[in-house]
This record gives structure tokens, sequence and C-alpha cells, in this order.
């Protein structure tokens, strides 16, 4: 089966410029959640959705961060305009339910120059 | 609020040997969830184990367990026999409440272990 999906895989960009990930969550899991992760704070969970509903957006740093879940597959993460700050590591992870496992795709390392 | 504990920045252990990593939560909600992740230095994160904490019996998958003491707020993770492999960063990490109320689902982290096995 395949796993969670994440692109890309890494992502160089100037700063200012807007940045978009991508994930495709695990088929037939309902919840959805974006994590980022740095060396200072560890990992974040920055929002997550169930049922493609937003439910907790409370880590999203600032305005500049938006996330959008359209359908069940798919899910985007946007940072605009981008900041040197930003540079992490952004995963995308999948459950089947609340209380079940979350399960990661390989995470998108973006920096931002 | 909830908090994870991962006082052990670095372990080492022997190859073959066991090995206990320490986690230790804070909550005032009944019912909750523990998990272990494993991040090798390729950078995924690969679930573990799980514990409830209405389960009554510790949770084992192959060689990994987790020692739950409920009444010391601890969820150890202790992996028998390791190998070479294991040689990572090891997350504990916790959810609370149940369905239909707010921030059902959302884990919070430790700061984790670096496990290094020894050959």
């Amino acid at each position: 089966d395949a796993g969670v999906i994440q692109s890309p895989r890494h992502e160089v960009t100037e700063m200012g410029q807007e940045v978009t990930l991508r994930c495709k969550p695990i088929s037939g899991h309902d919840y959805l959640f974006w994590y980022r992760q740095t060396m200072m704070r560890g990992l974040e969970l920055l929002i997550y959705f169930n049922n493609n509903v937003p439910i907790d957006d409370s880590g999203m740093p600032e305005d500049r961060f938006s996330a959008k879940m359209p359908n069940a597959s798919f899910s985007t993460l946007k940072i605009q305009p981008s900041e040197p700050r930003d540079s992490a590591v952004y995963f995308c992870a999948s459950s089947f339910a609340g209380d079940q496992p979350q399960h990661f795709g390989d995470g998108t390392r973006l920096s931002i120059l | 609020a909830q908090k994870i504990t991962q006082t052990q920045p670095g372990m080492f252990v022997q190859e073959k040997e066991a090995v206990t990593l320490d986690c230790t939560y804070d909550t005032s909600d009944p019912s909750y969830g523990l998990f272990w992740y494993k991040q090798p230095s390729s950078g995924e994160m690969i679930f573990l184990i799980y514990q409830g904490s209405y389960d009554q019996q510790n949770a084992t998958e192959g060689r990994y367990s987790l020692n739950f003491q409920k009444a010391r707020k601890s969820a150890n993770l202790v992996i028998s026999a390791s190998q070479l492999g294991d040689s990572a960063m090891y997350f504990c990490a916790m959810r609370v409440g149940d369905a239909g109320g707010t921030s059902y689902g959302k884990l919070t982290f430790g700061q984790g272990t670096i496990l290094t096995v020894h050959p």
C-alpha cells in the first residue's frame, strides 16, 4: 500500500517567494496533519484536518502560512511570502482515526535563502 | 496542558543488548494514548508502538515493548536485542481526549533521544 506522499522532497527558494508543499494521505485516512521540525523547536503541529475540515490551526505561526484540503486525497501548505526562519523539514501525516497511529510522509526539506 | 518529557538526550548500547528509553508525560485527561516513533538519519518518521491509557497489558511489537507505569506517568520504550539499524532518534508522543473533543487526534511530541548502537 502506498504511504503518505509528499512533494517536493527538497525545495530551495529565495526569501519572499511563495512556497507550496503538497501531500497525498493514505487512502481511507480521515485525519491529516502538517508538522514542522527544526533543531530549536523540535516537532510542532501546525494544523490538522478531519474529513477535509480544519480542526486545529493554533500551531500555524502567522498569517503567511495557510493550509487547504480541497478533497480527501490532497492537501497543501502554503507560505507566502517565505522567510529564512521558515527553513525546516515539513512533514505531512495521516491517520485512520483520531486515536490511531499517524503515518508520516518522508517530509519536505525547505531552505529559504 | 499536555507535556511529554524525554530526559535522555543520548543513549548508547552494545549490539544485542537491551536498552530502555525514558518518557514521562503529564495530563489530567483520563483518556490518552502514548506513541513511540523512530527517526533514522534518513529523516523519515516510523511508527513503532502504541499504548492506550485504559489498556491493561503493556504493548509489545516484536523487539519493542512499552513499560507503561500509569501511576508514575511513564511510558518507557524497551528495545531488546539491539541491532545496528536501531541507531536513530526516538520520539515519545501523546494524544489526549476522546472522539468529539477539542484537539482530538493532536499529538504532542517529546524532544527525542538519540540512540547509538555500538558493534
